[in-house]
């Protein structure tokens, strides 16, 4: 298996609370990513990483943020939770172009 | 705007009969696509890919076909078996350094016995 773990898997948190994702590689690659899985819209990218501390935004970047301090470490960070954050959140790596990414077991977040 | 859509949310197949599962996309800058299985309470783990400068790449029970001109990709897999029943996403890469893959909303195959 790929050396990529996702913390917590489930978290239930409350409105207006600040949220952290982790998501820890041992595969030493480059590029990192944070999706979000919901009914209807499939795999969504809301940050990338492709190298330690340089991030860029992806399609539904709003409300979150992300830190890369270290190769191995990206943690996504929802500053102040709401309900239509609910959802799957799944990191997933990958070394370079054509080999696809590998995917973390994902983090269930539920904002009540 | 959904770059890349496949259309049917499910999909239900004989076990040993062909699946076809469809994706079609709309950015003519996508070069490389992609195809991963999803079971519950699991990642999406990769399963085939295709550069868009080929139309057909197979992988033992598994080919994907793509046809430029109509913007579309499909994957199909004979014969289907049970343990195939997930849900597959397609994806699409554009000509860029991160390799940012866009997915479609994914398609649910379940297997009948």
């Amino acid at each position: 298996d790929a050396g990529i773990t996702q913390s917590p898997r489930h978290k239930v948190t409350e409105t207006g609370t600040p949220v952290t994702l982790r998501c820890h590689q041992t595969e030493n690659h480059r590029y990192m990513y944070w999706y979000r899985q919901d009914p209807g819209h499939g795999l969504r990218l809301i940050h990338y990483s492709y190298g330690v501390k340089d991030t860029d935004k992806g399609e539904v970047s709003d409300g979150y943020s992300v830190s890369r301090s270290k190769t191995e470490d990206f943690l996504l960070t929802l500053e102040s939770a709401t309900s239509s954050q609910t959802s799957v959140y799944f990191c997933a790596i990958s070394e370079s172009r054509g080999y696809g990414y590998t995917f973390g077991s994902g983090t269930r977040l539920t904002v009540v | 705007d959904q770059q890349v859509k496949q259309n049917s949310p499910s999909l239900s197949v004989q076990e040993g009969r062909i699946s076809i599962l469809n994706c079609d996309y709309t950015n003519s800058m996508f070069d490389y696509f992609l195809w991963y299985k999803k079971y519950p309470a699991e990642g999406p783990t990769f399963l085939i890919s295709i550069s868009s400068i080929k139309d057909k790449n197979e992988d033992g029970r598994f080919t994907v076909f793509l046809n430029k001109s109509a913007k579309h990709l499909s994957l199909h897999i004979v014969p289907s078996q049970p343990g195939d029943s997930a849900v597959y996403f397609c994806a699409a890469s554009l000509i860029q350094g991160a390799q940012k893959l866009v997915f479609g909303q994914g398609t649910r195959l379940t297997i009948n016995p």
